[in-house]
């Protein structure tokens, strides 16, 4: 089983709309990273979250990390075809100085116009 | 914010030869880099992680001896993919690693590599 679930897999929403992405794993994470990605290219990195509780915003994408360092969220609010990517959650699992991500499955985001 | 580049963004080799990746840090000295590969539509898989200096530390399942990582200077990582198959067609990433409290990571922009 994948240590890190990400959910859902596919996302189609209308322009203007709101949403959400999930990341889930089931052991306590040291940092909780958000990366977008366009088929083919590399990573663009969106936000790292590493409190519990910890919640940051850039433009109208919102990221949150639960208090149990379990779960995070990222919420894109009115939704535009720029957002349009993949969405990658990758988590640091280990407490040693290299931080290692181990990545979600991702999630393909479509906005229709 | 850092910039990592890699090169070649593209590569198309036979099967049997040999093939170069470079990935470099171009505005900050990285004690680690991280390679990793993607499927299409699939999510990034490392294949391991490399220390300047030392011999990098590879995932299970990922062959030491085909892929070969080199890290010579705090700003340049390399992968050669040996003796390539058509099997080892993927997307290569890499990433480096700033120093410090958060070590964040700094992804290049891949390599596509096609066997024939």
């Amino acid at each position: 089983s994948q240590e890190l679930e990400q959910s859902p897999q596919s996302l189609i929403v209308q322009e203007g709309k709101n949403l959400t992405i999930n990341c889930t794993s089931s052991k306590t994470l040291y940092g909780l990273y958000w990366y977008k990605q366009k088929y083919g290219e590399g990573l663009i990195f969106l936000m790292m979250l590493q409190k519990g509780g910890e919640e940051k915003s850039h433009e109208k994408i919102t990221a949150k990390l639960d208090e149990k360092k379990q779960q995070s969220s990222l919420h894109i609010t009115a939704s535009q075809p720029s957002h349009a990517g993949i969405y990658l959650c990758g988590a640091d699992m280990s407490s040693g100085s290299a931080r290692q991500l181990t990545f979600g499955s991702g999630t393909q985001l479509t906005v229709l116009p | 914010g850092a910039v990592v580049s890699q090169h070649p963004s593209r590569v198309i080799c036979k099967s049997g030869t040999s093939v170069k990746i470079e990935c470099r840090s171009l505005d900050f000295q990285a004690t680690t880099m991280f390679w990793y590969r993607q499927f299409p539509k699939q999510s990034l898989m490392l294949m391991a992680t490399s220390n300047e200096g030392s011999k990098a530390t590879y995932e299970q399942g990922v062959e030491k001896d085909k892929f070969l990582i080199n890290h010579a200077s705090l700003t340049l990582s390399t992968l050669t993919v040996t003796s390539a198959h058509p099997e080892d067609s993927s997307f290569y990433i890499c990433s480096a690693s700033l120093a410090g409290v958060n070590y964040e990571q700094y992804f290049g922009p891949g390599t596509r590599l096609t066997v024939t």
